[in-house]
């Protein structure tokens, strides 16, 4: 099991360019999560997916965020433009089954820095 | 929804000595409970989770948690920390059968003092 796979690990880009994370969630999870951390906010939920569709969006912050999951190997989310409160690490994690028991398994996360 | 609260932001201990990290949530409906564990420029490990039966539950690393129903509490304990134990600790909820959101708590840096 190669476990959740986020790349790049690291991306430093200047403010009004685009920024494409991506994730490669486990074989078999149904559920995607994209996750932001940063030192005032913690761990923020800003979008999730069940079987490739988005449940729930509310925590994207604004329109220049986006997020698709084209397949069930597959997620990228976007910002555009980015902008320097943007800089946070951005995690990606996967579970089997939508029931609650079942923990969320992480990638090791992309720090974006924009300056 | 849930609201999870980790009480202490930073706990520094001296090796071997014992250690409570703790957490508590605001609702008293039926929960499941896990605690992370978060190593520098990595993500967040599963140290151990509470789903039904025994309260006390054992995780990875010598960590074990006791449910408390009654209290809403999670607590996370070791009762004698390596210096390899350094990290955020994260604990985090989620209610049986809504399933998929998983409330965390703000996290407690772990020190361990040599």
């Amino acid at each position: 099991d190669a476990g959740v796979i986020q790349s790049p690990r690291h991306e430093v880009t200047e403010m009004g360019q685009e920024v494409t994370l991506r994730c490669k969630p486990i074989s078999g999870h149904d559920y995607l999560f994209w996750y932001r951390q940063t030192m005032m906010r913690g761990l923020e939920l800003l979008i999730y997916f069940n079987n490739n569709v988005p449940i729930d969006d509310s925590g994207m912050p604004e329109d220049r965020f986006s997020a698709k999951m084209p397949n069930a190997s597959f997620s990228t989310l976007k910002i555009q433009p980015s902008e320097p409160r943007d800089s946070a690490v951005y995690f990606c994690a996967s579970i089997a089954g939508g029931k609650g028991n079942s923990p969320l398994h992480f990638g090791n996360g992309t720090r974006l820095t924009v300056t | 929804a849930q609201s999870v609260t980790q009480l202490d932001s930073q706990v520094p201990v001296f090796e071997e000595a014992p250690v409570e990290l703790r957490c508590n949530y605001s609702s008293s409906v039926s929960v499941y409970l896990f605690w992370y564990v978060q190593y520098p420029n990595q993500g967040l490990q599963l140290l151990l989770k509470y789903l039904s039966g025994s309260t006390l539950v054992k995780g990875i690393n010598g960590f074990e948690a006791e449910f408390n129903k009654s209290q809403t509490s999670f607590h996370l304990r070791k009762p004698s920390v390596h210096i390899s134990d350094t990290a955020e600790y994260f604990c985090a909820v989620s209610e049986r059968d809504t399933g998929n959101q998983f409330y965390f708590g703000t996290g407690t840096s772990l020190t361990v003092i040599p």
